[in-house]
C-alpha cells in the first residue's frame, strides 16, 4: 500500500515565476491538505480539499491555490513567487482524524 | 500562527534516558497529535489522544491531555539514537458546530538529540 507521495522532490524557482507541486494521497483516503513549513519552524497549513473542492483555508494569500482530481490527488499553486516562498511543501492525506503525510517538496525562491 | 507551543525547544539525552516534551494551546480541541521530523523531511505520525482522554500509550510512547489546563505531554522511555528528531504537537480546532476537518495547527517543536 503505497503512502502519500509527492513531486517534485526539490525545485528551484526565480522570484515571480509561478509553481505546481502534486500529491498523490494514500489509498483510500479523500482528503488533502497542504501546510508549508519554513526552515525551523512548524507547518503551517495552507489549505484542504474534500471532494474536489477547497473546504478549508489558512492564512495564505490568493497566490497559493489549488485543485484536487477526482481520483483524490492534488496540487498546489503558487503565482508570483517571493523569496519568502522557500519551504518544505508538505502534503498530508486523511479518511477521518489521522493525517499522513508526504516526504515533502523543497521548493527553493531565489 | 503557531498555537501549539513545544517546550523545551531542544533536548540532549544519553541513549536509555527518558525524554519528556511538553506542548501548550490556546483554543478548545477535538483532538491532540504527535508528530515525528526527521532532517526536514516528511512527518510521521505518531500518536492521536482525543480531547475526552487522559492518557494514551503507544509502545514507548505515553502522552497525556490536560484539558482544562491546555496541556499535553509525549514521553519517550528508554530512548535510543533513532529517536533523534524533532517532535511537533498539533491541535485540531472544535469548529463551530461541533464538527472538525482536520485543519491542523503545529507547534514549533522539539529537537531531541540522543547520544549513543
Amino acid at each position: 500500500d503505497a503512502g502519500v507521495t509527492q513531486s517534485p522532490t526539490h525545485l528551484i524557482k526565480t522570484r515571480g515565476q509561478q509553481v505546481t507541486l502534486r500529491c498523490s494521497p494514500k489509498s483510500g483516503h479523500d482528503t488533502v491538505s497542504w501546510y508549508q513549513q519554513a526552515l525551523g519552524q512548524g507547518p503551517q497549513f495552507i489549505f484542504q480539499y474534500y471532494e474536489e473542492e477547497e473546504r478549508q483555508r489558512g492564512n495564505f494569500p490568493d497566490r497559493f491555490s489549488g485543485h484536487q482530481f477526482p481520483n483524490y490527488s492534488s496540487e498546489l499553486n503558487v503565482n508570483a513567487l517571493l523569496l519568502g516562498d522557500s519551504a518544505l511543501y508538505l502534503c498530508a492525506s486523511s479518511l477521518y482524524y489521522e493525517q499522513y503525510f508526504g516526504p515533502g517538496t523543497r521548493l527553493t525562491v531565489t | 500562527s503557531q498555537q501549539g507551543e513545544e517546550d523545551p525547544q531542544a533536548l540532549s539525552i544519553q541513549e536509555g534516558e527518558n525524554a519528556t516534551m511538553n506542548c501548550s494551546y490556546k483554543t478548545s480541541i477535538n483532538n491532540l497529535q504527535w508528530y515525528r521530523q526527521n532532517s526536514g523531511r516528511g512527518l510521521v505520525h505518531l500518536i492521536l489522544i482525543r480531547s475526552n482522554e487522559r492518557e494514551k500509550h503507544s509502545g514507548r510512547l505515553r502522552v497525556t491531555l490536560d484539558t482544562s489546563k491546555k496541556s499535553s505531554s509525549l514521553l519517550i522511555t528508554a530512548s535510543r539514537a533513532a529517536d533523534t528528531a524533532s517532535y511537533f504537537c498539533a491541535t485540531e480546532p472544535v469548529r463551530a458546530g461541533g464538527t472538525s476537518y482536520g485543519k491542523l495547527t503545529f507547534g514549533q517543536g522539539t529537537i531531541l538529540t540522543v547520544h549513543p
